[in-house]
């Protein structure tokens, strides 16, 4: 077990407005990821991390920005949220190519 | 773009049971092929990474083999269990990992 936490596990909110979900890790991976998991589509990479204040966007990282100012954190923002953005989002951490670890996962809901 | 496929989408075997599925990927620029389970409610957990042309791995009835020539792994489980009831992910290896939808299975007793 990676030691990987996310905060929210769950929230609604409503279309405009921001959001911001957490990955935290006590792991020390370098590298940090964000995925979005919607049906028929499995996991689609939004951003990752590469070190701090190294990020990278994904395939799907429209309408999504990211923050990593320590190894630990690796914080997940939708400026405006729109109905399209609701799924579970994961957070993984790893080192490079190797294994990732993937947190509980955080459900959130756009109305 | 880069896709990664598997199949069947879903399975539904009886307790006791063998089966197999497939998962294919580019067959040029290979890196690493990785085996996810995903159980529901859960969060995706490592079963294999897969480097070598030929490549067998194993964790007690699982196991999987990779062609990396061809471009595809297989994921085998013998005498299927309720327990392994989940959703089986590969994931192509680049800079970055590209995930294939899954396999679902279903395991009755």
């Amino acid at each position: 077990d990676a030691g990987i936490t996310q905060s929210p596990r769950h929230k609604v909110t409503e279309t405009g407005t921001p959001v911001t979900l957490r990955c935290h890790q006590t792991e020390n991976h370098r590298y940090m990821y964000w995925y979005r998991q919607d049906p028929g589509h499995g996991l689609r990479l939004i951003h990752y991390s590469y070190g701090v204040k190294d990020t990278d966007k994904g395939e799907v990282s429209d309408g999504y920005s990211v923050s990593r100012s320590k190894t630990e954190d690796f914080l997940l923002t939708l400026e405006s949220a729109t109905s399209s953005q609701t799924s579970v989002y994961f957070c993984a951490t790893g080192e490079g190519t190797d294994t990732q670890y993937f947190g509980p996962g955080t459900r959130l809901t756009v109305l | 773009i880069l896709n990664v496929e598997q199949s069947p989408q879903s399975l539904h075997v009886q307790e006791g049971d063998s089966t197999n599925f497939t998962c294919s990927f580019p067959s040029s620029n290979f890196y690493a092929l990785h085996w996810y389970r995903w159980e529901t409610a859960k969060s995706p957990e490592a079963l294999f990474v897969m480097t070598l042309n030929g490549d067998e791995k194993k964790k007690g009835r699982i196991s999987a083999t990779l062609n990396t020539k061809e471009g595809y792994s297989y994921l085998y489980i013998k005498g299927s269990q309720p327990e392994d009831s989940a959703t089986y992910l590969c994931a192509f290896n680049t800079d970055k990992l590209i995930f294939g939808t899954g396999t679902r299975l279903q395991v009755f007793p």
